[in-house]
């Protein structure tokens, strides 16, 4: 069965400074595998997602992920964080759903704190 | 852009009401979701729909029930509301399976 670990449910960084939020993930079959952010009160935005191909992948507002499929990670950076990047950051990855069907499942969440 | 329309941002209900939260999609998409979300569990699936008048329970379909008449719409109701259904409960569409979900705004329903 497909599962997503997120390792650290707050993360706090500086502002500029590394951003590094981590998801390890479980399935039986090659992943799908999704970032996602949300803003207080708010639905959940794609920043990103890797499905085949090329193993770094960019999203929007700067981050990307690689998918490593030796380690099952699948971690999201940006180079400098902003004060505007404080927001919760989901991992999902799709499963195989009894019946034929797909779904996404989603990591506890991961809160990043920017702080001056 | 796609859009997902959540009919209400919060809502207060009373114990043993029954309870519609209606969620509108306009990307014609065949897939709608319900989440429930809560502090340190991530978003957990209650039901899933991938047709018309179809519906596939998720992981914690206890206590809810949904209904897709046409296409854009998916509703979840509460049969009769209890405290521990206070939530964040979000709604999703995407276009085929397998495909990433895109979010309504969320509602935040608070049961008393």
């Amino acid at each position: 069965a497909q599962s997503v670990t997120q390792l650290g449910s707050h993360v706090s960084v500086s502002e500029g400074a590394l951003v590094l939020l981590r998801c390890n993930y479980s399935s039986s079959v090659p992943p799908y595998l999704f970032w996602y952010v949300q803003y207080p009160n708010q639905g959940l935005q794609l920043l990103l997602k890797y499905t085949t191909g090329a193993t770094l992948v960019k999203g929007i507002n700067g981050f990307e992920a690689e998918f490593k499929k030796s380690e099952t990670s699948f971690h999201l950076t940006k180079p400098s964080a902003h004060m505007s990047d404080a927001a919760e950051y989901f991992c999902a990855v799709i499963a195989m759903f009894s019946g034929g069907y797909n779904k996404l499942i989603f990591g506890a969440g991961t809160r990043l704190a920017v702080h001056p | 852009d796609v859009k997902v329309t959540q009919s209400s941002r919060y809502l207060v209900k009373r114990t043993g009401e029954k309870v519609f939260l209606e969620c509108v999609q306009d990307m014609d998409h065949e897939n709608m979701f319900w989440y429930r979300q809560d502090p340190g569990l991530g978003l957990r699936l209650i039901y899933f729909s991938y047709d018309v008048k179809m519906k596939e329970k998720g992981d914690i379909p206890e206590g809810y029930s949904v209904s897709r008449e046409k296409k854009e719409r998916f509703s979840l109701i509460l049969e009769s509301a209890s405290t521990n259904q206070t939530s964040m409960y979000l709604c999703a569409s995407s276009p085929r399976r397998g495909s990433e979900a895109f979010f309504g705004q969320g509602t935040r329903l608070t049961v008393v």
